[in-house]
């Protein structure tokens, strides 16, 4: 069964703490993306990596980090530094570079306490 | 020039209605406009696309209408259903290495039935 998984659905982060969202790809595609969604915002990329071991920031990359140490997995770091974090995260991946025909992962839920 | 601007940002259609939702771009270099579905609480789905060589794609009760000298595309749903109630973006996408998606920021339709 092919496609994007993203954990956990919600997340409740406290003052001052990093948190890690997972996302994984079992569908051998090069690139993968990190956006986040705001209510009347649409989509706002994050970080993106077109291959293993490389990645490059995207509109909205600062207070978030990421790795890319393998093709089926990108995971994305909420760090204390993004005052703002409350927001739906979404992961996706494509096959080659230019972020055509990109196939989204159900999301995870960002919630402040 | 980056942007893609997309309207309305919420529209209500009678079941068997037709809604049309439009979206214009400034980048002549964009070649690749996909439209996305997104149902609350759930990653955005690729729903059609087209490329500026064709004025018309049709997928089932989905079409893109697309004008590439005014610089616009729109989306209709033909025989409107409660079940296409949902969030759509347009995005658009220059391709190549670093042709990364460029998304509206949605329309929200509401199908009565």
């Amino acid at each position: 069964d092919g496609g994007i998984t993203q954990s956990p659905k919600y997340l409740f982060r406290k003052e001052g703490q990093n948190v890690t969202l997972s996302c994984e790809q079992n569908l051998n595609h090069d690139a993968m993306y990190w956006y986040r969604q705001d209510p009347g915002q649409g989509l706002r990329l994050i970080y993106y990596s077109q291959i293993v071991n490389d990645f490059q920031k995207g509109d909205i990359a600062e207070g978030y980090s990421v790795s890319r140490e393998k093709k089926e997995s990108f995971p994305l770091t909420v760090t204390s530094a993004q005052k703002n974090p409350t927001a739906f995260y979404l992961c996706a991946s494509s096959s080659g570079p230019g972020g055509e025909t990109q196939y989204f992962g159900p999301g995870t839920r960002l919630l402040v306490l | 020039q980056q942007q893609v601007k997309q309207s309305p940002q919420s529209l209500i259609v009678q079941k068997g209605g037709i809604p049309i939702i439009n979206c214009a771009y400034e980048n002549t270099a964009f070649d690749y406009f996909p439209w996305y579905q997104q149902f609350p609480g759930k990653g955005p789905a690729l729903l059609i696309a087209i490329r500026p060589d064709v004025s018309e794609k049709k997928e089932g009760r989905f079409t893109i209408s697309f004008n590439k000298s005014a610089k616009q595309f729109s989306l209709h749903i033909m025989d409107s259903q409660p079940g296409d109630s949902a969030t759509y973006f347009c995005a658009a996408s220059t391709g190549g290495s670093q042709g990364n998606l460029i998304f509206g920021k949605g329309t929200k339709l509401s199908v009565k039935p």
